[in-house]
């Protein structure tokens, strides 16, 4: 069964700092794994998607990670801002079961201090 | 506009009554899903569907029921409501059942008293 964790579970950071976030997963048969970001009262917002054969993807500031063999992806935000201050969450998606289900870690509280 | 649409936002309903989650896509998707949060903010899934036909089945009690009359329609029923259903509840949809990418509802906070 694939497990999701992510480590620290929560951080605080200075506005202007770059910081990564670390996720990591039992089962490296993935297909994909995802980074978001959730804001209080508000869904999931889908920041990066890696597919199983890249090694990584660019967003802005956002830089994610993937080392399937390791099970490991890192996530790396530059020049950290307050409306940064979220929580992270990194998902993977596998086939299980038959089908390809989406399992989340339990997410990183990120509060960047103006 | 919205493109996961959610309803309502917030639920506070008493122990043993009935009650129901809608959830709308605008986009066509062919896949959609419920996703429950708990208390300690872990995603689990709880169901999908693929144009209609279930897919995803977790292991969830017999009180939860989803029901989807289109591939744009995904509801959530549950009976005889408990404590320990409160959490917040996730729709979400994928352009196909293969598809590596999600996109969520803003969620349904329900409460149980």
């Amino acid at each position: 069964k694939q497990e999701v964790t992510q480590i620290p579970a929560a951080l605080s950071v200075p506005e202007g700092e770059n910081l990564v976030l670390n996720c990591s997963f039992t089962d490296s048969a993935i297909y994909n794994l995802q980074w978001f970001r959730q804001d209080p009262g508000k869904g999931l917002t889908s920041l990066l998607l890696i597919q199983s054969s890249q090694r990584e993807q660019t967003s802005g500031r956002l830089n994610a990670s993937l080392d399937k063999s390791s099970g490991r992806s890192t996530l790396y935000i530059a020049a950290s801002q307050p409306g940064d201050s979220a929580t992270y969450l990194c998902a993977v998606q596998y086939s299980g079961a038959g089908s390809y289900q989406l399992t989340f870690g339990k997410g990183t509280k990120l509060s960047v201090i103006p | 506009d919205t493109a996961v649409s959610q309803t309502p936002k917030y639920l506070v309903t008493q122990m043993g009554n009935d009650k129901s989650i809608k959830c709308e896509q605008n986009l066509g998707h062919d896949t959609m899903y419920w996703y429950k949060q708990d208390s300690k903010k872990f995603l689990k899934i709880m169901f999908s569907y693929n144009n209609k036909e279930l897919i995803i089945n977790e292991t969830v009690p017999n009180r939860f029921s989803p029901k989807s009359p289109d591939k744009a329609h995904l509801n959530l029923h549950i009976n005889s409501l408990e404590l320990g259903d409160s959490a917040v509840y996730f729709c979400a949809s994928s352009p196909f059942r293969d598809s590596t990418e999600a996109f969520f509802g803003q969620g349904t906070r329900l409460t149980v008293v």
